[in-house]
């Protein structure tokens, strides 16, 4: 079946603007985790979600990032008033239950 | 908090070599334990996994012990490829639907 699908693949937005990205889990997966890679501080942790709550959001770097799951299955991560130090890749990753999660391409996000 | 060290990087190594890549990790109760590799211009994949105490995971001539009483997962195959060029991760799980928590990465580049 299908992967973890993201989008978009790239995004270059200026300073100060809002970006959301967008993350389909593998259908059927009930956990969904979103993580940002860049080149300072590696793979970070920054969202939960089990269903459409978020039991753990503590990897949330600050009041600008948000997510929200709807119907249990697409992801939306939403970056505010974007800043030079958000640009990363972010990767979204979704599991069964299990421990092996499955992870998307990412979106590459760049601030100008 | 749960950590993972990783050896540093990069490694350059010839075709056929062997390969060993450290990790070692610091957590609560009994985690499982991950390989992930991200192929050029690719997503995270997993590679292998262990769950508990003395389990090898292997995939791909790749192989890992979990060993508890050196908190390590250490990353070995005898004969690399030029394939094999890639950034490794190590990473951990505390359990359940816990987030991953990854070490630094490992780019890996295997000369002909």
């Amino acid at each position: 079946g299908a992967g973890v699908s993201q989008s978009p693949s790239n995004k270059v937005t200026e300073k100060g603007k809002d970006v959301e990205l967008r993350c389909d889990p593998i259908s059927g997966h009930t956990a969904l985790y979103w993580y940002r890679q860049s080149l300072g501080q590696g793979l970070e942790f920054l969202i939960y979600f089990q269903g459409n709550s978020a039991p753990d959001k503590s990897g949330l770097p600050s009041d600008r990032f948000s997510a929200e799951r709807t119907g249990g299955s697409v992801s939306t991560l939403t970056i505010q008033r974007t800043q030079q130090e958000d640009s990363a890749v972010y990767l979204c990753a979704s599991t069964s239950g299990g421990e092996t999660q499955y992870f998307g391409p990412g979106t590459r996000l760049l601030v100008l | 908090g749960d950590s993972v060290t990783q050896m540093e990087g990069p490694v350059t190594l010839s075709e056929e070599a062997f390969l060993t890549i450290n990790c070692t990790y610091t957590a609560t109760g009994y985690p499982s334990l991950f390989w992930y590799v991200q192929y050029p211009g690719e997503g995270l994949q997993l590679l292998l996994k262990a769950t508990k105490a003395d389990d090898k995971g292997s995939n791909k001539g790749f192989e890992a012990t979990y060993r508890k009483e050196t908190t390590s997962f250490h990353l070995e195959k005898g004969s690399v490829q030029v394939s094999d060029s890639a950034v490794y991760f190590c990473a951990l799980n505390s359990g359940g639907n816990e987030k991953l928590t990854f070490g630094t990465g490992t780019r890996l580049t295997i000369i002909p």
